[in-house]
């Protein structure tokens, strides 16, 4: 039973680009969230998509937007990129607004130079 | 809001030494505890979760936690540490309310060495 696919594994970019990553949720779950984790600090929630629609929204700048398709899977784009937006951007998935653990990922590696 | 403090951002023990993380968190709810290791380049594994029935929570790899809402903690425990065991490990918290706010809040992180 495959777990949450994220891609790719790594990447780097030059500042002012945009990106999209990719994750593919673990079989049965249907709500993805997305979560920033820079060097050294804890994941910090970005956003939620349940039923292809942004659920819930961290404190994140509209840089960052998202996407969810009807095979449950979803992207995430960032647009006009600073170099702090390097960090470790990981996918975590679960079944319903589950409040019993999410399955994560294990991440995209995004550098910005 | 909620809100965790991991106390200690680096933990260092010796093989078969009691491990002894630390977790407080603020909610103003009854809340979600979960404990996460994450090895170095790779995602996060769940290890065990608190929801709102036995307050003593045993995990895997050997760990538990206790949730003590007198102290708003979620300790994590284990008796006796294993090489492997050396990670980085995020205490978090979740609150479910108005059919949303199911997201995690992390602590941000206590490393744990293990010594031979």
């Amino acid at each position: 039973d495959a777990g949450v696919t994220q891609s790719p594994t790594h990447l780097i970019k030059t500042r002012g680009q945009q990106v999209t990553l990719r994750c593919s949720p673990k079989s049965g779950h249907d709500t993805v969230s997305w979560y920033q984790q820079a060097l050294g600090q804890g994941p910090q929630f970005i956003f939620q998509y349940y039923e292809e629609e942004e659920r819930q929204r961290g404190n994140f700048p509209d840089r960052f937007s998202g996407h969810q398709f009807p095979n449950y899977s979803s992207e995430l784009n960032v647009n006009a990129l600073l170099l702090g937006d390097s960090a470790l951007y990981l996918c975590a998935s679960s079944f319903g607004r589950s409040f019993y653990g999410y399955t994560f990922g294990s991440g995209t590696r995004l550098t910005v130079v | 809001a909620q809100s965790v403090t991991q106390l200690g951002s680096h933990v260092s023990v010796s093989e078969g030494a009691l491990v002894l993380l630390r977790c407080n968190y603020s909610s103003s709810v009854p809340p979600y505890l979960f404990w996460y290791v994450q090895y170095p380049n790779q995602g996060l594994q769940l290890l065990l979760k608190y929801t709102s029935a036995a307050t003593l929570v045993k995990g895997i790899n050997g760990f538990e936690a206790e949730f003590k809402k007198s102290e708003t903690s979620f300790h994590l425990t284990k008796p006796s540490a294993h090489m492997s065991d050396a990670a980085e490990y995020f205490c978090a918290v979740s609150v479910a309310g108005g059919g949303s706010n199911y997201k995690l809040t992390f602590g941000k992180g206590t490393l744990l060495t293990v010594n031979p």
